[in-house]
């Protein structure tokens, strides 16, 4: 089974500041797939960002950058000049390639970013 | 195009009634997903469908039962319901992986329950 661990449950920064959220995971699998969501208060789900696995090159999506370290099985999700919009939960999850992704998404636990004005 | 609709928004239950969550997906995909998201946790996932007639048990399918009639619909049913059952509950649903989609989920905007 896959686990996924969010160390920070709550971070707080400045409008326009540069902030990196945790994640790490846990797997034997060598085909997989990360992603980045994002929960405002209104609780929709909402893709951020998304990682193959067997892609070397880190994903961007114009403000939020991820750092992929396979090896030590870490993706930081990076979001540069933050705006008071991005104000919400951040969860990472994890969905193995083989067997169709049928199983799902594999969530950690979150973390509230609050960006103060 | 609405993506992915749940019905109702919000529910109070009585222990031991029973209830159905409603999900329709008008996106043609052919995987769906009921997640449950308890407070301050991230998703578990309790059932998934690969599409039509095909459905499958998740991480916590105790108390839940699923059915797949069409691609469309994917309803969750509660039997006797539980204090443990109080949660939102999402629904998802997506192409199949290794398509142009990236496994991409869309989720719907979820339905609080509430069990007293």
């Amino acid at each position: 089974a896959q686990t996924v661990t969010q160390s920070q449950p709550e971070m707080s920064v400045q409008e326009a500041e540069t902030v990196t959220l945790s994640c790490t995971y846990d797997t034997s699998e060598n085909n997989y797939y990360l992603f980045w969501y994002k929960q405002p208060p209104s609780r929709q789900m909402i893709l951020v960002i998304r990682q193959e696995a067997y892609k070397q090159q880190n994903a961007t999506e114009n403000r939020f950058s991820v750092n992929f370290q396979k090896a030590a099985k870490s993706f930081s999700l990076k979001i540069s000049d933050s705006q008071l919009g991005d104000t919400a939960m951040y969860f990472c999850a994890f969905m193995k390639g083989s067997g169709g992704g049928a199983d799902g998404l594999t969530f950690g636990k979150g973390t509230h970013l609050i960006i103060q004005p | 195009n609405a993506g992915v609709t749940q019905t109702p928004k919000f529910r109070i239950l009585k222990i031991g009634q029973s209830m159905t969550l409603q999900c329709t997906q008008d996106m043609n995909h052919n995987y769906m997903y009921w997640y449950r998201q308890d407070p301050g946790m991230g998703l578990k996932l309790i059932y998934y469908s690969v599409g039509a007639g095909i459905t499958d048990k998740g991480e916590v399918p105790n108390g839940y039962n699923v059915s797949r009639s069409t691609t469309e619909d994917f309803p969750l049913r509660l039997e006797l319901a539980a204090p443990s059952q109080t949660s939102v509950y999402f629904c998802a649903s997506s192409y199949p992986p290794g398509l142009a989609s990236g496994n991409e989920q869309f989720f719907g905007p979820g339905t609080r329950l509430t069990v007293l």
